[in-house]
Formats: structure tokens, sequence, C-alpha cells
């Protein structure tokens, strides 16, 4: 069985730079794609964007300009970068498996970050 | 950038009710949707993909139809354990969530 875990801060300063891993046990990483998706509080749903195990990327266009998503084949593991943060990034962050015409099944339990100074 | 519009926000229903939400694309995106439950807490669960096919372990109560532009997400006979906050989601290319429906007890 898939298992995906998120870890990271879950504090972030106005300005700084959030960062994300999400570990992969259960499975391999290679030839799937990987997603991040966030849920502001008290809001729906938002997608992030998504990683193949080769590297390729694609992102919300909304988010583009301060987003990398990367992949560590040799730890299991993704990551998000998301750049010069403001109090509209807190959300519970949630790591998936899927992408290019591939729904999500497997999720992580998702980690609250929080940016305030 | 493809917009997914949902209805209703919110949909006030008793257990045994038939139970439809509304997903609409703002452009065809043939079958590339997937319906999921959404509670507190919890990572969104996946009921429906390819617009109707049902996820494996998924209760025959769901069911998922439509393609192009229009989709539907029917419960047929609403449980206790429905209540909550369902999204749909395009996943080509490039992804995009409804807004989500709420299902509350009437």
């Amino acid at each position: 069985q898939v298992q995906l875990e998120e870890s990271g801060p879950g504090l972030v300063k106005p300005s700084e730079t959030l960062s994300l891993t999400c570990t992969v046990s259960g499975g391999s990483i290679s030839s799937y794609y990987w997603s991040w998706i966030r849920q502001p509080p008290g809001k729906g749903l938002e997608w992030i964007g998504y990683i193949y195990s080769n590297g390729n990327t694609n992102y919300n266009s909304s988010l583009k300009s301060r987003v990398t998503i990367s992949v560590d084949l040799s730890k299991n593991q993704f990551s998000l970068n998301l750049t010069s943060v403001s109090a509209a990034d807190t959300a519970v962050y949630y790591c998936a498996r899927g992408g290019n015409a591939a729904a999500p099944h497997y999720w992580g339990q998702g980690t609250l970050v929080t940016v305030s100074s | 950038d493809i917009q997914m519009t949902q209805s209703p926000s919110t949909l006030s229903a008793s257990v045994g009710d038939r139970v439809t939400i509304t997903c609409r694309a703002s452009q065809s995106i043939s079958i590339w949707l997937a319906w999921y439950q959404k509670k507190p807490g919890k990572a969104p669960y996946l009921l429906v993909y390819g617009a109707s096919s049902l996820e494996s372990g998924v209760p025959s109560r769901f069911s998922g139809s439509g393609s192009g532009t229009d989709f539907t997400l029917t419960i047929s006979s609403l449980q206790p354990d429905d209540f909550a906050t369902y999204y749909c989601l395009h996943y080509s290319t490039y992804w995009a969530f409804g807004q989500g429906t709420k299902v509350e007890i009437k």
C-alpha cells in the first residue's frame, strides 16, 4: 500500500520560502506523477503543480512564478518550494500521487503551514 | 485556463434522499474529470474518475456521468457517512478544482 507523508516547518515568516517534502513509502516514486495541492482555512482545494519522476513539471499558472517542485529518486521523495510567501499562502498542504491524466488516489494526511511573523 | 464551476455550493438533504451535484467546465474536457469527498481534517477521497468510473471500494450508491463540459455526481440514497464536501477535479495537463459542494443535514 502506497503511503505519502508531508514534512516541513509549520510556521514560515512572510516573504520567506515555504519548503515541504513528501516521502513515499510502499512503492517506488519512479514512473509516476506526483502532485501538491493545498486548502486554505475555510476555502476549497487548489492545485499547485505536479512532477513526473523524470523531472518534468507543470504548475498552476497563478503560482508558477513562485513554485518549484523537485524529485529525489534516491530518497523516494519529492519537494515543494514556494517563494515570497504571504498570509494568503497559509493552508493545509497535501502531497498526492497523480498528474497528467492521472487522478490522484493516494494522498498524504496533509500538513498545516501558517505564514506569520 | 479551464475553470470548473460546481453547483450548488451548499445542499441540505436527509438520509435516504437522492442527491445530485453538478460540475461545469469552461471548455470541453472530454472525460478528464474526477469527484472527491472531503471531510474536515482528512485527505480527499477519490470516488469517481474518468467522469463515470467508480473507484474500487466506493459504495455503488455513488455514480458519475457526463462528458465535454457538463458532469454530474449522484448519490442515490444519502447515508449518514455521506455528509461532507464534494469537489470535482479536471485533471489533464493542467488541473482545476471546482469550488466545492457542502452536503449538510436538513
